[in-house]
């Protein structure tokens, strides 16, 4: 049984940075790719990026391309998500997602989420 | 990028009926569509994927229909457990993988 946990709330000035983990168990984690969704009470869900860890390679979303970077740590089985250059409308649930390996993505396990909250 | 949209916003149904929900896409995907229940405080659930196939675990009062660009999502006798909001996503063109914006569905 595959098990995605989150880390913690995090409250951030606009224009810096924020970095989630996502911890795997379960699984074998270089089967799968682990994508980033985040949800807006006004945007919905999007989708921000995706890693392949057994790879290495990660893709990005236009609108997120110059601001986020996705990593991942084989040993111990954790994808990170770093968003920069923080601002007000980036305040929004960030969630780790499973996804197969390949160019269909779509996504069986999803991690508790981590409530991020951009301030002043 | 390709739009994805649903409706209606909001089905009101009762325990027992058939509800049908749609999602369209702004080009055609193929069969390369997902379905996701997500209930408050819960990350989605992923319910159909391929357009057809149920995820495992997933009781077969839910089916999904649909290629191209006009998808449907069945629930055939609505339990009290199936209140929720529910998204359709594709993956045939990406970056980025779209979600469509909710249908909820409440009593």
């Amino acid at each position: 049984q595959v098990q995605l946990v989150q880390s913690g709330t995090e409250v951030k000035k606009p224009g810096s940075s924020v970095k989630v983990s996502c911890k795997a168990s379960g699984d074998i984690f270089t089967s799968y790719t682990f994508s980033w969704v985040r949800q807006t009470s006004g945007q919905g869900l999007e989708w921000m990026g995706r890693i392949i860890p057994i790879s290495d390679v990660a893709n990005y979303a236009p609108d997120f391309q110059d601001r986020v970077t996705i990593t991942a740590d084989k040993d111990t089985t954790t994808a990170y998500m770093e968003l920069n250059r923080l601002r007000f409308d980036d305040t929004a649930v960030y969630y780790c997602a499973r996804g197969p390996v390949g160019a269909n993505n779509w996504f069986d396990s999803w991690g508790q989420g981590t409530l991020v909250t951009v301030s002043s | 990028e390709i739009l994805m949209t649903q409706s209606p916003a909001t089905l009101s149904v009762s325990p027992g009926e058939r509800a049908t929900l749609s999602c369209w896409a702004s080009q055609g995907v193929s069969s390369d569509l997902a379905w996701y229940q997500q209930k408050p405080g819960q990350p989605p659930r992923l319910l159909i994927y391929d357009a057809s196939t149920r995820a495992t675990g997933i009781p077969p009062r839910f089916s999904g229909n649909g290629s191209g660009r006009e998808f449907t999502l069945t629930i055939s006798s609505l339990q009290s457990e199936d209140f929720a909001v529910y998204y359709c996503q594709q993956y045939h063109n990406w970056p980025p993988f779209t979600f469509g914006p909710g249908t909820k569905v409440d009593i």
